[in-house]
């Protein structure tokens, strides 16, 4: 059974980075099973799909958040990570990481204040 | 993007009675389609993927149909458990997107 864990600060200042790791168990990193996924979903609404990372290396990002999203893979820690760049406000959210469709963590809430 | 639009926004049932959730996608999707549920304060929980394959440990009263642009999500007698909200998603274009949510509530 595949489990998921988010961690990272839970307050961002705005127009700084925010980062989070997601550490896998149960499952490998660097096996072809899964895409690696992060998703957001703001206080009391709907949920954005952020990107994901293949075990090749290989991403895919959403176009809205493009330009500020890096997702990037350590196989020695068996992790995967998210940056965004240049937070505002609008990219609070609860954060998680899932594997394929069926795995996710149970999320992180991200707040961009100062 | 593709959009996805589910339909009721919300719905109110009773114990034991049969629902139905509608997404449809603005452009064809084949069976990449998926649903989810989410209860307060819990991470989605996959229910169905492909459209109609049911996820490993998940209840056979619910069961996914559709192709292309319509699909639709059915249990057949909803459980005090059920009441949750529910959301589709498409992952056959990029960006990958999601409905906007149905919540069920008990009437």
């Amino acid at each position: 059974q595949v489990q998921l864990q988010e961690s990272g600060p839970g307050l961002v200042k705005p127009s700084e980075t925010l980062s989070l790791t997601c550490t896998v168990s149960g499952g490998s990193v660097s096996s072809g099973s899964y895409y690696w996924s992060w998703i957001r979903q703001p206080p009391g609404k709907g949920l954005e799909w952020i990107g994901y990372i293949y075990y090749s290396g290989s991403t895919n990002y959403n176009p809205s958040l493009k330009s500020r999203v890096t997702i990037s893979v350590d196989t020695s820690k068996n992790q995967f990570s998210l940056k965004l760049s240049s937070v505002t406000a609008a990219d609070t959210a609860v954060y998680y990481c899932a594997g394929g469709l069926g795995y996710w963590g149970q999320g992180t809430l991200v707040t961009v204040s100062s | 993007d593709i959009q996805m639009t589910q339909s009721p926004s919300s719905l109110s049932a009773s114990v034991g009675d049969r629902v139905t959730i509608t997404c449809r996608a603005s452009q064809g999707i084949s069976n990449y389609l998926a649903w989810f549920q989410q209860k307060p304060g819990k991470a989605p929980k996959s229910l169905i993927y492909a459209a109609s394959s049911l996820q490993s440990g998940v209840p056979s009263k619910f069961s996914g149909s559709g192709s292309g642009t319509d699909f639709t999500l059915t249990i057949s007698s909803l459980q005090p458990e059920d009441f949750a909200t529910y959301y589709c998603q498409q992952y056959n274009s990029y960006p990958w997107t999601f409905g906007q949510g149905t919540k069920v509530e008990i009437k």
